[in-house]
């Protein structure tokens, strides 16, 4: 069995500071892990992935994420939060011998001006 | 750029009604995906086909049926709908199995009253 969890159900930062957004796995093999952000009245967009290699991992917007095994956590972060970044992130696990996407109930982040 | 979209933003049937949703991708995946998403479940899948005319349940199949008998189709079906099955309900594609990404439409918001 594999799952996610997110423990914040809502992320406040004001514009300029740092973003993290937490996320931690339960998987019996090897992850993969995704990360999604979701705009208002819109699909999931991609913003990155862990398959293997450097526990860091760059994405979209200026995102990025670490991987760390043994906390079993991947932990979504930005440097310079923006007022756009104010959506709904979801992480999601996927074990390597498995073929469904577990998906977090997700964190919503809002970046104030 | 991969392309998902769906027939439908929002869709509002009458309880006991036979609904279909459609999906359509544009760059000969070969997986695709049906999920519905309720606040604070996160995303959960319904079911999901790795070629045509295949199918496998994912977690929550109940009173739903899907089709696939082009590449680039997946269809959901609802044989009877019920008010339990008011909520957001997400395609998504993936190339192959192993580490791709899966991409998402814009999704479609059900009522059933």
């Amino acid at each position: 069995a594999q799952s996610v969890a997110q423990p914040e159900d809502q992320v406040n930062v004001a514009e300029g500071n740092p973003l993290t957004v937490k996320c931690t796995y339960s998987v019996s093999g090897n992850p993969y892990l995704f990360w999604y952000v979701q705009y208002p009245n819109r699909g999931l967009q991609f913003l990155l992935k862990y398959i293997t290699g450097d526990n860091l991992v760059k994405g979209s917007y200026g995102f990025e994420a670490e991987f760390n095994k043994s906390q079993t956590s991947f932990h979504l972060k930005k440097p310079s939060a923006l007022v756009s970044d104010s959506a709904l992130y979801f992480c999601a696990v996927r074990d390597r011998n498995d073929y469904k996407l577990s998906f977090g109930a997700g964190t919503t982040v809002t970046v104030r001006a | 750029d991969v392309k998902v979209t769906q027939s439908s933003r929002y869709l509002v049937k009458r309880t006991g009604e036979k609904v279909f949703l459609e999906c359509v991708q544009d760059m000969d995946h070969e997986n695709m995906f049906w999920y519905r998403q309720d606040p604070g479940l996160g995303l959960r899948l319904i079911y999901f086909s790795y070629d045509v005319k295949m199918k496998e349940k994912g977690d929550i199949p109940e009173g739903y049926s899907v089709s696939r008998e082009k590449k680039e189709r997946f269809s959901l079906i609802l044989e009877s709908a019920s008010t339990n099955q008011t909520s957001m309900y997400l395609c998504a594609s993936s190339l192959r199995w192993g580490t791709d990404t899966q991409y998402f439409g814009p999704g479609t918001r059900l009522t059933v009253l």
